[in-house]
């Protein structure tokens, strides 16, 4: 079983549609969570970070941790074709040294 | 403020060459990491180095790899003999202290793409 689990899509959706991105894990011992978005060709850039459990805002994108149930999600409000993009999780267990543990990544088309 | 910058962002080799991949961190961040990333596939963890020293190797094939980030220059990832299996993207990340132990976290590259014919 790998330690991140994340559905590789491709998930399509139309312009003005809110997009659901999830991930779930197996170590209880992450802390650190992570959205990052990666353009075709591109090297990933950071769009959230969240330290244990709760929500997080920033405009359009909001990243929610459920500790208990090892689940994160992004959602993606109001989504724009230029959010295509692949979206990969991550996460890092403090006590486990540094390394950041990737899941494989979600395709999005955003169909205008 | 320049980026995390890679170079060559693409690189051809022929099987048993050896392939050059470099790093040069952001201003400021003293911590390098280097993933591998095949197609359809999540980014997965190579080294972790500061400046002198390998801090996790861990993800590093026994054979044929090698990493350095001197106290000058950009870190370099070294792939010795490359096989077709090595053909992948090779993302390089910085961050200014360990991401574990504070807020700070990882800032990617562009990426070098390796192809062995």
């Amino acid at each position: 079983q790998k330690e991140v689990e994340q559905d590789p899509g491709p998930l399509s959706v139309p312009e003005g549609a809110i997009v659901s991105l999830n991930c779930t894990y197996s170590n209880s011992a992450f802390q650190y969570f992570m959205w990052y978005r990666q353009y075709s060709r591109k090297g990933p850039e950071l769009l959230m970070y969240t330290y244990s459990s709760g929500n997080k805002e920033d405009g359009r994108f909001t990243a929610q941790v459920d500790k208990s149930s090892k689940y994160i999600s992004l959602f993606i409000r109001d989504s724009q074709p230029s959010d295509s993009a692949t979206y990969l999780c991550a996460m890092t267990n403090p006590t486990g040294g540094f390394k950041t543990i990737f899941g494989a990544g979600t395709r999005l088309f955003v169909k205008a | 403020n320049a980026g995390v910058m890679q170079n060559p962002r693409h690189l051809v080799r022929r099987r048993g060459q050896e392939a050059r991949l470099r790093c040069s961190p952001m201003k400021g961040h003293s911590h390098v990491y280097w993933y591998r990333q095949l197609p359809e596939e999540g980014l997965k963890f190579m080294v972790y180095l500061q400046k002198e020293n390998i801090i996790d190797e861990s993800g590093m094939p026994k054979e044929r790899f090698s990493a350095e980030f001197p106290k000058e220059g950009p870190s370099i990832l070294r792939i010795q003999q490359v096989v077709r299996g090595d053909s992948a993207a090779y993302f390089c990340a910085s961050s200014p202290s360990r991401p574990a132990t504070s807020t700070d976290t990882q800032y990617f590259g562009p990426g070098t793409r390796l192809t062995v014919l």
